[in-house]
């Protein structure tokens, strides 16, 4: 099957920047996730858009979704050093979920 | 404490050495999945399960094996590991078959290689 791509592959920034995600998707999804990974741990859920959901906020995260383009974008505002992890979008399609290659940020102090 | 738990943390074994890692959560979840994550591929699924005795293969099963006798077990098998299953596993579960609403629980993973 396909998967999403996160775009960029790697960013870096200073604390208090914000930092912007992509990832674009190739299925008609269901809803589409974000999740958080530090390094070579689990997984942890970050926020869920559903299809008919053209923007969520959770906190300093912001995300949007735009279907036409089957796209998705995450923001998180005023960064922390602690933001440092990967970032993953999933796009959930029936029972099945695809994962993104991730975007590793870089949060430096 | 919800969780999702996974065993062993690490394991090294040989080539075509059967072996198993289990995986087991406590939130009465009917969906639990298997993935593993691989430099450069990002997470891909194994196998899931939607509920007691329903399996169904993802995106890369061959070499695997997957039973769920029990709600809150989800154990992976590979009958003759080899090299290239050298990985990092995560078990996942959610409440349902993921619906508009689910999101999945990861546990810790299971660092495997196999030499």
């Amino acid at each position: 099957s396909q998967q999403g791509e996160e775009d960029p592959q790697a960013l870096s920034i200073q604390e208090g920047e914000n930092a912007t995600m992509n990832c674009s998707y190739k299925t008609s999804i269901n809803n589409l996730q974000w999740y958080r990974q530090n390094s070579g741990r689990g997984l942890v859920h970050l926020i869920l858009i559903r299809s008919n959901e053209r923007e969520k906020h959770s906190g300093r995260l912001r995300v949007t979704l735009d279907t036409s383009k089957k796209s998705s974008s995450l923001l998180i505002t005023a960064s922390r050093a602690a933001d440092t992890a990967s970032y993953f979008c999933a796009e959930t399609s029936g029972s099945r979920l695809t994962f993104g290659e991730g975007t590793q940020l870089t949060v430096n102090p | 404490e919800a969780q999702v738990t996974q065993n062993p943390r690490y394991l090294i074994t040989v080539t075509g050495k059967k072996l198993t890692v289990t995986c087991s959560q406590n939130m009465n979840h009917e969906y639990m999945s298997w993935y593993r994550q691989d430099p450069g591929l990002g997470l891909r699924q194994i196998y899931y399960s939607m509920n007691v005795e329903v399996t169904d293969k993802g995106d890369v099963p061959e070499g695997y094996k997957v039973s769920r006798k029990e709600k809150r077990n989800f154990p992976l098998i590979l009958e003759s590991p080899s090299p290239n299953q050298t990985s990092l596993y995560f078990c996942a579960s959610s409440r349902t078959g993921l619906t508009s609403t689910d999101t999945q629980y990861f546990g810790p993973g299971t660092r495997l290689t196999v030499l």
